[in-house]
């Protein structure tokens, strides 16, 4: 069965460097999402793309946060400069399409800003 | 505005007594989305089920089953016999028609004590 996966499934950092997480989607969805989960707090949404292009974002995907999809496959998101605060599971998803279409998560990147 | 609430934060059930797991939304739109997930110990998110506004047929797949009522706003999550394995975090979610994220209730954390 076709499944979302992520690299690194832990990376620790040091504030104020930047980190790649990266993401391969399921084959022929085309819709992709990176949602964030402090330890312990709901899921959040971060920010839907869709043709090469941002299509919604939240209030948490400020400046320091930016997407690419590198190639055909990979969907990566970028923090620029880690802050404490950004210490979260990232959690990548891909879904067929829009309007309420059920979306399927990776395993997560566990992400330690120290 | 799109809300979801899980009033149960926790709840510890002995293994093969039936539990339900609460939960109600709010929503303006008329045509909507419910989700369920879950999330075991090792952290990934689990698809459960996907629910649109205009079905209120209950579900049942297996040991789990589903109650949508429109006129409470409740989509309550029941697992009968539970077992061991059942223990994890489960979400329930929202998502609105042309909208890309899901909003997630906080989680019920569900312990099964074998």
């Amino acid at each position: 069965e076709p499944e979302v996966t992520q690299t690194p499934s832990h990376q620790v950092t040091q504030m104020g460097q930047e980190v790649i997480l990266r993401c391969v989607p399921i084959s022929n969805h085309l819709y992709f999402y990176w949602y964030r989960q402090i330890l312990g707090q709901k899921v959040e949404f971060l920010v839907s793309f869709y043709n090469n292009e941002i299509s919604e974002k939240s209030e948490i995907f400020d400046d320091q946060f930016s997407v690419e999809r590198p190639d055909g496959s990979n969907f990566t998101l970028k923090i620029r400069s880690t802050k404490l605060e950004d210490s979260a599971m990232y959690f990548c998803a891909s879904s067929v399409g829009l309007a309420g279409d059920t979306q399927y998560f990776g395993p997560g990147t566990r992400l330690t800003v120290l | 505005a799109q809300k979801v609430t899980q009033a149960q934060t926790e709840i510890s059930v002995v293994e093969k007594e039936d539990v339900t797991l609460d939960c109600v939304y709010e929503t303006r739109d008329t045509t909507y989305y419910l989700f369920w997930y879950k999330q075991p110990p090792s952290g990934e998110l689990v698809f459960l089920i996907r629910r649109n506004s205009f079905d209120e047929q209950n579900e049942i797949s297996g040991r789990y089953s589903w109650n949508f009522q429109k006129s409470t706003s409740s989509f309550n999550f029941t697992i009968t016999a539970s077992q061991v394995v059942d223990s994890a975090v489960y979400f329930c979610a929202l998502s609105e028609f042309l909208n890309d994220k899901i909003i997630f209730g906080k989680g019920t954390r569900l312990h099964i004590l074998p």
